[in-house]
């Protein structure tokens, strides 16, 4: 088993620019999420989905857009890149034990 | 919503010290869960609790889960060089809900 992957590992954009952060699992876990991690901030929840064609929004999901016609891949959108959106954002998946388990992250700068 | 304070923020200790790190919630949890993170990584589950009172070991690391469920300890013994990092803490509420709540993290220095 891969767990849960991310692409890219790195990215800088340009203000106002769009990408889809991917994210993939191969353990057939129901419960996927996505974090951004800022320095004293922790962890904050952007979006999650309880199964395939279920999203719902976090504790900071504006800007960020998310879908999941598949059980495995769970992507984030975002439509119009902020400086504020730099951070590192970390692609979870949950077992029935509420375990999470996080991907390797994918580091985003916006100038 | 609920918060979860975790100190200490950051730990400077010698190697083979032990080390002890708490959580607290102004709420009740079912589970709570320990994190690890290194530079450049993402976080990696170490130790997870579903009762209170659970005590739970994964090697030279002890976690316990509070009989208030309001929070949870980890304890790592006889500390090594690779033990650097920062850990987390992680609580879910229970029932059907998935989400987690995690704490800021303490950051450990260990030196050789």
């Amino acid at each position: 088993n891969a767990g849960v992957t991310q692409t890219p590992k790195f990215q800088v954009l340009k203000t106002g620019q769009s990408m889809t952060l991917q994210c993939a699992q191969d353990m057939n876990h129901e419960y996927m999420s996505w974090y951004r991690q800022d320095p004293g901030m922790g962890l904050r929840l952007i979006h999650y989905s309880v199964g395939a064609g279920i999203t719902d929004q976090g504790e900071v999901p504006n800007g960020y857009n998310v879908s999941r016609s598949t059980t495995e891949d769970f992507p984030l959108r975002l439509l119009s890149a902020a400086p504020s959106q730099t951070s590192v954002y970390f692609c979870a998946s949950s077992s029935d034990r509420h375990e999470q388990f996080f991907g390797p992250g994918t580091r985003l700068t916006v100038l | 919503g609920q918060q979860l304070n975790q100190s200490p923020q950051s730990m400077f200790i010698q190697e083979g010290e032990d080390v002890s790190m708490n959580c607290t919630s102004s709420s009740i949890f079912n589970t709570w869960l320990w994190y690890k993170q290194e530079p450049g990584e993402g976080p990696v589950l170490l130790i997870a609790l579903y009762k209170a009172g659970e005590l739970t070991s994964n090697g030279r690391l002890t976690a316990q889960f509070g009989i208030t469920r309001k929070d949870s300890f980890l304890n790592i013994s006889a500390s090594i060089p690779s033990d650097v990092g920062i850990y987390f803490c992680a609580g879910r509420s229970g029932g059907s809900n998935y989400k987690l709540t995690f704490g800021k993290g303490t950051l450990l220095t260990v030196n050789p």
